[in-house]
């Protein structure tokens, strides 16, 4: 069964503390593997998509990779506003042709000035 | 500019009331989709349309039955209101099937 899982649950930074939030997926064959980000009361808002392992994508202070396996997505010297919940979702090769996305449950990040 | 809109924002309504949500996107994508997301933040796809049509239901209970009446929109219309319906209701267009999603602000449907 395709399932994606997210750790840790929450992570609290201090400003400027850099860190990594993980993406563990297990997929029969994976198309796309993409970021968004969800503040409290709105929609996700997309962030990344990633296609194949070894690439990297990175937007101001955040950098997402992706292996076989897992992807991280980096976020360096954080500030207050990038607190947020951060999902992954993944695209079986098999969903292609319907653009259905497996999400993990998420991580909220908290960064405290 | 909105990029996709849904109406209401907040819905609460009793038991067995039927109750609708509209969607529209004006980024001229093909493809539109709701989601559910439940207490715990889960989101979990319900329906995706490409063209008009129906190429996803996730094994969702029949009394939830959407409608796109053109490409720009997708309205989701629950019949039978039931406790366990209360969630975040999530809007979604992309550009293809294989292509990044955007999200709509979300109807939070609250059941008593």
């Amino acid at each position: 069964e395709d399932q994606v899982t997210q750790s840790p649950e929450a992570l609290r930074l201090q400003e400027g503390e850099s860190s990594s939030l993980n993406c563990s997926y297990t997929v029969s064959g994976l198309r796309g593997l993409f970021w968004y980000r969800q503040d409290p009361g709105k929609g996700p808002e997309f962030l990344f998509t990633l296609y194949s392992a070894g690439e990297e994508k990175e937007k101001e202070r955040l950098k997402a990779t992706l292996t076989k396996k897992e992807s991280f997505l980096h976020i360096t010297a954080p500030k207050p506003e990038d607190s947020a919940t951060y999902l992954c979702a993944v695209q079986p090769y098999g969903s292609s042709n319907t653009g259905k996305l497996i999400f993990g449950q998420g991580t909220t990040l908290q960064v405290k000035p | 500019d909105t990029a996709v809109s849904q109406t209401p924002k907040y819905l609460v309504t009793q038991m067995g009331n039927d109750k609708s949500i509209k969607c529209e996107q004006n980024l001229g994508h093909d493809t539109m989709y709701w989601y559910k997301q439940d207490s715990k933040k889960f989101l979990k796809i319900m329906f995706s349309y490409n063209n008009k049509e129906l190429i996803i239901n996730e094994t969702v209970p029949n009394r939830f039955s959407p409608k796109s009446p053109d490409k720009a929109h997708l309205n989701l219309h629950i019949n039978s209101l039931e406790l366990g319906d209360s969630a975040v209701y999530f809007c979604a267009s992309s550009p293809g099937t294989r292509r990044e999603q955007y999200f709509g602000p979300g109807t939070r449907l609250t059941v008593t």
